[in-house]
């Protein structure tokens, strides 16, 4: 596609729902990044994928949160028993390779727990 | 770890004029890429202008620049000729060779007087 994707736009749940958020990044982009940009602060990373596998998943903040990456192209970030402390926007980015550090960033997908 | 302090959350700037936010960081690492990326209210990360440290030459784009002052670990970014568009919020990042992704600043927010 010509940018990355991400949907929903928007999302509310209510605490203790699972929920996917997903991302179709740009054609050919072999790295693909995650982030979550709580209220009022700046992104901060979750996962990153070269290709189909998670090559670090190190920011992830508890085992409630999950992403997959099957074939290689689009992502799904997985929450479950969803939190009013994961309220926030889901950043994902592309790049063409990980050694190249241009990444490019959707709009990303504002998560509501209410 | 690398930390990444913008210590400005607010700047305001009279259009046509010149402003100038500053950045912060630390690590340890000797190879790696610093970034300004600007986020408007549609919340896509755009990145603005990116420096590599091995260069001593201040990047360049068009009305905005950077001041990288490597021995003081200073990364600030000038925009000349300031137009309403500019307004948005603004994240420094930092990126190292040795690590997996950005890590951004806590972002300033930039007003624009016409």
């Amino acid at each position: 596609g010509a940018g990355v994707s991400q949907t929903p736009s928007n999302k509310v749940t209510e605490k203790g729902k699972y929920v996917e958020l997903r991302c179709d990044p740009i054609s050919g982009h072999t790295a693909l990044y995650w982030y979550r940009q709580s209220l009022g602060q700046g992104p901060e990373f979750l996962i990153y994928f070269q290709g189909t596998g998670a090559a670090d998943d190190s920011g992830l903040p508890n085992d409630r949160f999950f992403a997959v990456r099957p074939e290689g192209s689009v992502s799904t970030l997985k929450i479950q028993r969803t939190e009013r402390g994961d309220s926030a926007v889901y950043l994902c980015a592309s790049s063409l390779g990980h050694a190249n550090t241009e990444a490019f960033f959707g709009q990303g997908t504002r998560l509501t727990v209410v | 770890a690398q930390t990444v302090t913008q210590s400005q959350p607010e700047m305001s700037v009279q259009e046509a004029e010149t402003v100038t936010l500053s950045c912060t960081y630390d690590t340890s690492e000797s190879d790696y890429y610093l970034f300004w990326y600007k986020q408007p209210p549609s919340r896509q990360m755009i990145l603005v202008i990116r420096q590599e440290a091995y260069k001593q030459q201040n990047a360049t784009e068009n009305r905005f620049s950077v001041n990288f002052q490597k021995a003081a670990k200073s990364f600030s970014l000038k925009i000349s000729d300031s137009q309403l568009g500019d307004a948005a919020m603004y994240f420094c990042a930092f990126w190292g060779r040795a690590g997996n992704m950005l890590t951004f600043g806590g972002g300033t927010r930039l007003m624009v007087k016409p």
